[in-house]
């Protein structure tokens, strides 16, 4: 069966320090793979998708980039985090039919 | 043309009570429509999902009616329990046979059932 993992489960990080989030999923190949944000009580935004090793698109212009550099490894980084970075991040996955499975996500606050 | 509405934003039902939760949608080529439940501190899980060939797809206590010509489809918890409660998105994809797998979620219904 599939397993999706995220790690670090939650993250305090000062403003303008660097971010490393990452996500595994384990019992599939080539998956689709996913990175969204969740603000505080309010809905999913997606960030990034991935169809393929190296293969990245960013849906909203921001402080975050995203990297896959193995089949089942994506990973969400920051060069300077903003105090606007703090949220829930969630990483996905699918492989058929739009159907996309999440992790257990990332708590992150940026203080 | 690439939302999804959902409503309410909050819903208070007693237990053993019917939840009902709308989403509507204007592009016609979304052919996948999902529900997700989270609970707090969770990642999202899938629900269930309906295709727009079928009117209505049910799932033990849960429901999905689909209205194709309104673009709407709602979700429907039958006896409501305190387990049940937890946010609910909808959501949509036009990308069902497709390569991305992209879906458009609506903002979500925090449903509180009480006991």
């Amino acid at each position: 069966s599939q397993t999706i993992h995220q790690w670090p489960a939650t993250l305090v990080q000062p403003v303008g320090s660097p971010l490393s989030l990452e996500c595994t999923v384990e019992g599939t190949s080539n998956p689709n793979l996913y990175w969204y944000r969740q603000a505080a009580g309010r809905g999913l935004q997606l960030l990034f998708y991935s169809v393929g090793i190296g293969q990245i698109s960013s849906e909203v212009p921001q402080n975050l980039s995203a990297s896959r550099p193995q089949d089942r490894q994506f990973i969400l980084s920051s060069k300077k985090l903003l105090l606007s970075d703090s949220g829930f991040y969630l990483c996905a996955w699918s492989v058929y039919f739009a159907t996309q499975y999440f992790g257990p996500g990332t708590r992150l606050t940026v203080l | 043309q690439q939302q999804v509405k959902q409503s309410p934003q909050s819903l208070i039902v007693q237990k053993g009570g019917i939840s009902i939760i709308n989403c509507a949608y204007e592009n016609t080529a979304f052919d996948y429509f999902p529900w997700y439940q989270q609970f707090p501190g969770k990642g999202p899980a899938l629900l269930i999902a309906i295709r727009p060939d079928v009117s209505e797809k049910k799932e033990g206590r849960f429901t999905i009616s689909f209205n194709k010509s309104a673009k709407q489809f709602s979700l429907h918890i039958m006896d409501s329990q305190p387990g049940d409660s937890a946010t609910y998105f909808c959501a949509a994809s036009s990308d069902y046979g497709g390569s991305q797998g992209n879906l458009i979620f609506g903002k979500g219904t925090k449903l509180s059932v009480k006991p």
